[in-house]
């Protein structure tokens, strides 16, 4: 049974900085991992979507990576904005797995 | 944790006919259910936000009129599918959340196909 793990459950940190965001999983046998952010009584919003046959996806100032090898998934968000802040999930959408995910709060 | 059920599970129906499907939440009341709709590459996303007794909101670029949610109790919400077409044949995903901040259960999906 696939399992899903992210890393840390919490971060906060002061506007300006790089930010890693790390998602892992036990079966390396994926299909497809999608990145969403979560705000308070909104739906997931869709941030970046890795199909299986590829290693990264890049939007703006959003890189998701994918390493099937190690099982392991990181969201990079450059120059984090306190408009960040949010709670954000990896999943794996065609089996609906979802991670435990990461709160996150950047500050003035 | 919390389970949500969705039914159908599966439907194939005509062009141009109407299909319901509901979206129970079974041990938990949901103030807010979310739609979601898969597309072919799998990805997943967001169609429309309903509070319990409020009307819909729709995400840009999803028709209202074309998808039409009711969410009349804190247990039900409905997706009508009017005058499907076979574009809109995909797999329909609710969610449910007892309140802001809380955390969204999926339902395991329904799949539609028109013919």
């Amino acid at each position: 049974k696939q399992e899903v793990t992210q890393i840390p459950a919490a971060l906060s940190v002061p506007e300006g900085e790089n930010l890693v965001l790390n998602c892992s999983f036990t079966d390396s046998a994926i299909y497809n991992l999608q990145w969403f952010r979560q705000d308070p009584g909104k739906g997931l919003t869709s941030l970046l979507l890795i199909q299986s046959s590829q290693r990264e996806q890049t939007s703006g100032r959003l890189n998701a990576s994918l390493d099937k090898s190690s099982g392991r998934s990181t969201l990079y968000i450059a120059a984090s904005q306190p408009g960040d802040s949010a709670t954000y999930l990896c999943a794996f959408t065609d089996k609906l797995i979802f991670g435990t995910g990461t709160r996150l709060q950047v500050f003035p | 944790g919390a389970v949500v059920s969705q039914h159908p599970s599966r439907v194939i129906c005509k062009s141009g006919t109407s299909v319901k499907i509901e979206c129970r939440s079974l041990d938990f009341q949901a103030t807010t259910m979310f739609w979601y709709r898969q597309f072919p590459k799998k990805s997943l996303m967001l169609m429309a936000t309903s509070n319990e007794g409020s009307k819909a909101t729709y995400e840009q670029g999803v028709e209202k009129d074309k998808f039409l949610i009711n969410h009349a109790s804190l247990t039900l919400s409905t997706l009508t599918v009017t005058s499907a077409h076979p574009e809109d044949s995909s797999f329909y995903i609710c969610s449910g959340s007892a309140g802001p901040g809380e955390t969204q259960y999926f339902g395991p999906g329904t799949r539609l196909l028109v013919l």
